[in-house]
């Protein structure tokens, strides 16, 4: 059972490349989600998905583009990459039980480094 | 709107003693309430969770949390730190009234660290 994978761990890239980080879980979860984690920060939300077909923006959305075309795929995709995007980035996925509360599963972090 | 407050960014305690993590949230009804740790290198991984009914959780290895809703906050406790306690510790609150598809708001999370 790998849970929620991430790939690459790392990447360093040039102001203005684009990108994209691979997410994928083997859970069969409906939600999944995107987080940047940056020092005193804590997790910031940048996109999220209740469902394949379905997306919506987090509370730091700018410069970042998502689909959910599976339900095991969320690949996050930087479009012109900005020294401000330097950060560790966490997919996470979770579903919905009878409590409400859902319990997300991280991967393991890609820590991405804009020259 | 949720939000999160982890007023200390770093917590030293001795092996052997209890320890207190601090949280308070603010919703504008009522809040699931969550743990959550990091290790070097690692992603997040689920401690326990508050939903109703007792104030008193029990989590994953050996630590519990307080709820108080006058207080508006959900501290982290341990009666006796180890060693391998020391990591990164996030709390996380989403309204009960926002719907399941409303992500958690993260606190800025405390750094443990436990002496021997």
């Amino acid at each position: 059972n790998a849970g929620v994978t991430q790939t690459p761990k790392f990447q360093v890239l040039k102001t203005g490349q684009s990108m994209t980080l691979q997410c994928a879980q083997d859970m069969n979860h409906e939600y999944m989600s995107w987080y940047r984690q940056d020092p005193g920060m804590g997790l910031r939300l940048i996109h999220y998905s209740v469902g394949a077909g379905i997306t919506d923006q987090g509370e730091v959305p700018n410069g970042y583009n998502v689909s959910r075309s599976t339900t095991e795929d969320f690949p996050l995709r930087l479009l012109s990459a900005a020294p401000s995007q330097t950060s560790v980035y966490f997919c996470a996925s979770s579903y919905s039980d009878s409590s409400g509360a859902n319990v997300l599963t991280f991967g393991a972090g890609s820590r991405l480094t804009v020259l | 709107a949720q939000s999160v407050a982890q007023p200390e960014d770093q917590v030293n305690v001795a092996e052997g003693n209890p320890l207190t993590v601090k949280c308070t949230y603010s919703v504008s009804g009522n809040p699931y309430l969550f743990w959550y740790v990091q290790y070097p290198n690692r992603g997040l991984q689920f401690l326990l969770k508050y939903i109703t009914g007792d104030n008193l959780v029990k989590g994953s290895y050996g630590f519990e949390a307080e709820f108080n809703k006058s207080q508006t906050s959900f501290h982290l406790k341990k009666p006796s730190a180890l060693v391998s306690d020391s990591a990164l510790y996030f709390c996380a609150v989403r309204d009960k009234s926002s719907g399941s598809a409303r992500q958690l708001t993260f606190g800025s999370g405390t750094q443990l660290t436990v002496l021997p």
